[in-house]
């Protein structure tokens, strides 16, 4: 239980424009996801927090213009990179927390490396 | 902010070996995970531990609140335990958002 997919896994896009990622729990309800960027060799950045049906809370520093977020239902958060820049590239990492599952614990999904050329 | 720091930052290990990864945190806690990325950059759910001490396999934590510290053991390591282990802690009273270390990064030789 408590499964959370992502998708694309591997994206690659031209500067200027915008890529769109997809995170999905698939077998419990998510009340809450997180939105993390990791950049080579170093931690987890929390770039924004999610709840379903309400504007996502962006941690200070990150562009809220930039990067889009909607949480549209229980079991869908997308991030959305918008004009996206070479400084852009990373490691995009989703994460959901809900009732389906322990609340307090958070269960990840596998993560999208963008490559914006 | 709450500052979470783990220790040691990299180690090397031959198969077979145990070892011990430590988590210390600044404040108050009442949500403390410890998770394993993989070389593909999967994070991998190992222990959901505020307090106390569980099991699982070849892996055990225990976390003492009260000194602000949790360990990680691995006993008899094997190549597949290498990547990076990262513990994630959040504050007592608050919104629940966890707060990450900089992690541990394991590299077990065969």
């Amino acid at each position: 239980g408590a499964v959370v997919s992502q998708h694309p896994s591997r994206v690659i896009c031209k500067s200027g424009t915008s890529v769109k990622i997809e995170c999905r729990s698939l077998d419990f309800q998510a009340t809450t996801m997180f939105w993390y960027r990791q950049f080579p060799k170093q931690s987890l950045m929390l770039m924004a927090t999610s709840n379903e049906g309400s504007k996502a809370t962006y941690e200070q520093g990150v562009e809220k213009d930039k990067f889009l977020i909607n949480h549209a239902s229980l079991t869908l958060s997308t991030l959305t990179v918008t004009s996206a820049h070479p400084e852009d590239s990373s490691f995009y990492i989703c994460s959901a927390r809900g009732p389906g599952a322990s609340s307090y614990e958070q269960y990840f999904g596998p993560g999208t490396r963008l490559t914006v050329t | 902010g709450i500052q979470v720091e783990q220790s040691p930052p990299d180690l090397i290990l031959q198969e077979g070996a145990n070892s011990t990864l430590r988590c210390n945190f600044s404040d108050s806690v009442n949500n403390l995970q410890w998770f394993h990325q993989n070389p593909w950059g999967q994070l991998i759910n190992l222990f959901y531990i505020p307090s106390g001490t569980k099991q699982n396999g070849r892996l055990s934590a225990t976390t003492v609140a009260t000194e602000r510290y949790s360990l990680l053991y691995i006993s008899s390591s094997q190549t597949t335990d290498s990547g990076v282990y990262f513990c994630a802690v959040a504050l007592r009273g608050g919104s629940y958002i966890p707060t990450f270390g900089r992690g541990t990064s394991l590299i077990v030789h065969p």
